[in-house]
């Protein structure tokens, strides 16, 4: 079965500040999803990561995926007020490899 | 474009009611769809899957039932709400090997 671990799951942080939340998976996949939630909203994707060694930016926000160490990170660097939101890893699983397996989700506060 | 509709964005039924929540895409074929179950303040629990019309596969036995009547209609539904089915569902679509698409959810509140 496969398993997709988050830690944090929760995580107070100043804005300016940087910080990394992890992602880390069972199984072999080469791809990985990043979805952004905003309390009582639905999951908008972030990023798609389909290869090892892949890395997207996009504004404050950096994906990057290791598939040998199964391991992606989602970096954070000086936060803002706005980037307040639960963040969800993803990866592809089932026999045809279509469904999601989420992991629990980071709940970030960026505090003023 | 794709887009994903569901609906209603909010319910609040009472404990034995029935229940019946509607989804579907626009501006593809053949998508995989999903419905998943968040409760508060909780991950992301997939409730079902179908990967064409009429199938469907359950991923945790429960109160609910799912159907795929047309292509890109996915409908949830039961028969008798217990307090327990309260919580904030999700309908996605996807293709083999690709991220999924998310519908706005439904809050649900059974009372």
């Amino acid at each position: 079965e496969l398993k997709v671990e988050q830690n944090p799951l929760f995580l107070s942080m100043q804005e300016g500040k940087n910080y990394t939340i992890y992602c880390n998976y069972s199984t072999t996949s080469d791809r990985l999803y990043w979805y952004r939630q905003d309390p009582g909203k639905s999951l908008e994707s972030l990023f798609v990561l389909l290869s090892n060694g892949a890395v997207k930016q996009e504004g404050r926000l950096m994906a990057s995926l290791d598939t040998k160490a199964r391991l992606s990170t989602l970096h954070i660097t000086a936060a803002v007020h706005d980037l307040s939101a639960t963040y969800f890893c993803a990866v592809n699983t089932g026999a045809g490899s279509y469904q999601l397996t989420f992991g629990k989700g980071t709940k970030l506060s960026v505090i003023p | 474009s794709q887009t994903i509709h569901q609906w209603p964005a909010t319910l609040v039924q009472p404990v034995g009611s029935p229940l019946s929540l509607e989804c579907t895409v626009e501006g593809t074929s053949n998508p995989n769809l999903y419905w998943y179950r968040q409760a508060a303040g909780r991950g992301l629990q997939l409730l079902f899957y179908s990967v064409g019309i009429g199938q469907i596969s359950s991923e945790v036995p429960q109160n609910l039932s799912a159907s795929r009547p047309q292509d890109r209609q996915f409908i949830l539904s039961s028969k008798k709400l217990l307090l327990s089915d309260s919580g904030f569902y999700l309908c996605a679509w996807n293709r083999q090997n690709t991220e999924a698409f998310f519908g706005q959810g439904t809050r649900l509140t059974v009372v």
